[in-house]
């Protein structure tokens, strides 16, 4: 198993250009989760998604949206990229509702929007 | 309404001698309670969990941590640190009765440095 996989790795964009980051995860789980990552602020998270085509706000949702079209994909999209969305990008998943396990992370994307 | 603190940015040992990051948390009801390590460039990784049971938990690479409910506390612990121990290291509670959407909610993070 691959687990939690990102796409990309790294991107360099230019203030109001858009963009979509991509989560896949091959663990068949129900809850998919994105967050930010900025130095001196931890894990904030900007959506989530507890099943296939269904999607909520998490902490910080402003100037990004999301999709979940398919279960193993959960999509991040920036319609017009602002230098505060300068940041690095973490996708996770968990199995399903009612158990304590715990989430499984990707490997980052690094966003930096000049 | 749940948090958790992590009161130390930043954490310094020598190699060989014990390590204890610290946690305290705040829930309505009983937590769940994870630790995870983060090494540079990388994703979070899952270390160890509280769920019920023992209060003493043991996890991945050598580390353990202690649930305190009078305390609130969930201190992370290792005997004896390594130089391949340093990394930042997040604390997260969930609370079980929390509706459904069972997002956990993760602390600030500490910097653990150990020093050869």
């Amino acid at each position: 198993n691959a687990g939690v996989t990102q796409t990309p790795k790294f991107r360099v964009l230019k203030t109001g250009q858009s963009m979509t980051l991509l989560c896949a995860q091959d663990m068949n789980h129900e809850y998919m989760y994105w967050y930010r990552q900025d130095p001196g602020m931890g894990l904030r998270l900007i959506h989530y998604s507890v099943g296939e085509g269904t999607t909520a706000k998490g902490e910080v949702p402003d100037g990004y949206n999301v999709s979940r079209l398919k279960k193993q994909n959960f999509l991040l999209g920036l319609e017009s990229a602002a230098p505060s969305q300068t940041s690095v990008y973490f996708c996770a998943s968990r199995s399903s509702p009612g158990t304590g396990d715990e989430q499984y992370f990707g490997p980052g994307t690094r966003l930096t929007v000049t | 309404a749940q948090s958790v603190a992590q009161p130390e940015d930043q954490v310094n040992v020598a190699e060989g001698n014990p390590l204890t990051v610290k946690c305290t948390y705040s829930v309505s009801g009983n937590p769940y309670l994870f630790w995870y390590v983060q090494y540079p460039n990388r994703g979070l990784q899952f270390l160890l969990k509280y769920i019920t049971g023992d209060n003493l938990v043991k996890g991945s690479y050598g580390f353990e941590a202690e649930f305190n409910k009078s305390q609130t506390s969930f201190h992370l612990k290792k005997p004896s640190a390594l130089v391949s121990d340093s990394a930042l290291y997040f604390c997260a509670v969930r609370d079980p009765l929390t509706g459904g959407s069972y997002i956990p909610t993760f602390g600030r993070g500490t910097s653990l440095i150990v020093h050869p």
